[in-house]
């Protein structure tokens, strides 16, 4: 089982929908997790952080934790065009302090 | 406030040649991680550095090194390069503040081994 899957793409929305982007995880003794979105070509930005299970809301951007089930899900409500990119689910931990553990990142496309 | 700046943007070398990237921390931050990049995958976790010494360290061999100065800026050297070793390289700084803090990544240094 890899460290970090996310569900594969690309996923392709329509302009104003809601964009459901998921992640799961191995280590059951992760605490932290990061969504990072990455344009073609570009480095990743970190756009959410999340720390207690339930949901965390930065503007059209939500994040939701379940640690219980090991699953993590970015929602971003009123998709636009350019929110059309690769978003990274990272979780910190493993066997190397320091490390961030990146899944395989789903590639979003928003369609006017 | 100075974000994370990586030298130089692009790079190409052929196999068996070194390489130095270079990179330095966003204001406050004293802690320098690499990852590297290849195309269609998430960032892989090269090491860490806090304080000068190596903090960590993924599942890359020797021949992939580095170091911390005193200003917390940072270098990744690779020697005999391979042609897998093409990828985008990234720097992230972060503040060593726990459990586990956030990392942001600089522009990249874009390696091409042919």
């Amino acid at each position: 089982q890899k460290e970090v899957e996310q569900n594969s793409g690309p996923l392709s929305v329509p302009e104003g929908a809601i964009a459901s982007l998921n992640c799961t995880y191995s280590d059951r003794g992760s605490q932290s997790f990061f969504w990072y979105r990455q344009y073609s070509g570009k480095s990743p930005e970190l756009i959410m952080s999340i720390y207690s299970n339930g949901d965390k809301e930065d503007g059209r951007f939500t994040a939701q934790l379940n640690k219980a089930s090991q699953y993590v899900s970015l929602l971003i409500r009123d998709s636009q065009p350019s929110d059309s990119a690769t978003y990274l689910c990272a979780v910190p931990g493993g066997t190397s302090y320091g490390k961030l553990t990146f899944g395989q990142g789903t590639i979003l496309t928003v369609h006017p | 406030e100075t974000g994370v700046t990586q030298s130089p943007t692009h790079l190409i070398k052929t196999r068996g040649q070194q390489v130095t990237l270079r990179c330095s921390s966003q204001s406050g931050h004293n802690t320098v991680s690499w990852y590297q990049q290849a195309l269609g995958q998430g960032p892989q976790f090269i090491f860490q550095y806090y304080r000068e010494e190596e903090n960590g360290r993924g599942n890359f061999p020797p021949r992939f090194s580095g170091l911390q100065f005193p200003n917390y800026s940072s270098e990744l050297n690779v020697n005999a390069l391979e042609l897998d070793d093409s990828a985008l390289y990234l720097c992230a700084s972060s503040s060593p503040r726990p459990p586990n803090p956030e990392q942001f990544f600089g522009p990249g240094t874009r390696l091409t081994v042919l």
